[in-house]
């Protein structure tokens, strides 16, 4: 069956830390992958994704991902975290032999100082 | 110029009532979606409409009626609501079925 697996539920890390958050697929073939970010009390907004080509895609806020075939994997990263990043981030897979995206349980991230 | 919006934020009712829930888009895309999240965050996609036909409707109680008179438009009419009805509930659009989607604002169903 088709998932999306978001392993960590909340990740707290410092202020200008690192950030990974982690995505996982189960799909036959290559899906179109998608982050998004949701900030209290309002809508999700795209961050970055891929359809084809490159594997490590660039998207807005300083954020990246890379798409690993070999791992189903599709993994957010952002080198320094600012508190303004504090919010709920989805992984969501778009299936393209239907018409359904799947959105993963999500990664509330916190941001101390 | 809001891309996705909704109609109306909050929502405060009673059980038992009908209330109607309102989604424009202005993007010029084909697809449309409801989507309910639930109190842990939880996105779940609930019917999906591409040029006015409905291609997705997951398992929803009959209560919820989407409406689609225009690509640009999508309502979302609900009967004789209950308590579980409760939930945050998200429009969006795509060019494309499967490809990125924009949201709505969202709006805060609360049954009493």
């Amino acid at each position: 069956a088709q998932s999306v697996t978001q392993p960590d539920i909340h990740i707290t890390v410092s202020e200008g830390a690192s950030l990974e958050l982690r995505c996982n697929y189960s799909y036959g073939a290559t899906p179109y992958l998608f982050w998004y970010v949701q900030s209290p009390g309002q809508g999700l907004q795209l961050l970055l994704k891929y359809f084809s080509g490159d594997t490590l895609v660039q998207g807005i806020k300083g954020f990246e991902a890379e798409f690993k075939r070999s791992q189903s994997s599709f993994n957010l990263r952002k080198p320094s975290v600012h508190w303004s990043d504090a919010a709920e981030y989805f992984c969501a897979v778009g299936y393209t032999g239907g018409f359904k995206t799947i959105f993963g349980a999500g990664t509330r991230l916190f941001v101390k100082a | 110029d809001t891309a996705v919006s909704q109609t109306p934020k909050y929502l405060v009712t009673q059980m038992g009532n009908d209330k109607s829930i309102k989604c424009e888009q202005n993007l010029g895309h084909d697809t449309m979606y409801w989507y309910k999240q639930d109190s842990k965050k939880f996105l779940k996609i609930m019917f999906s409409y591409n040029n006015k036909e409905l291609i997705i409707n997951e398992t929803v109680p009959n209560r919820f009626s989407p409406k689609s008179p225009d690509k640009a438009h999508l309502n979302l009419h609900i009967n004789s609501l209950e308590l579980g009805d409760s939930a945050v509930y998200f429009c969006a659009s795509s060019v494309r079925t499967a490809g990125e989607q924009y949201f709505g604002p969202g709006t805060r169903l609360t049954v009493t």
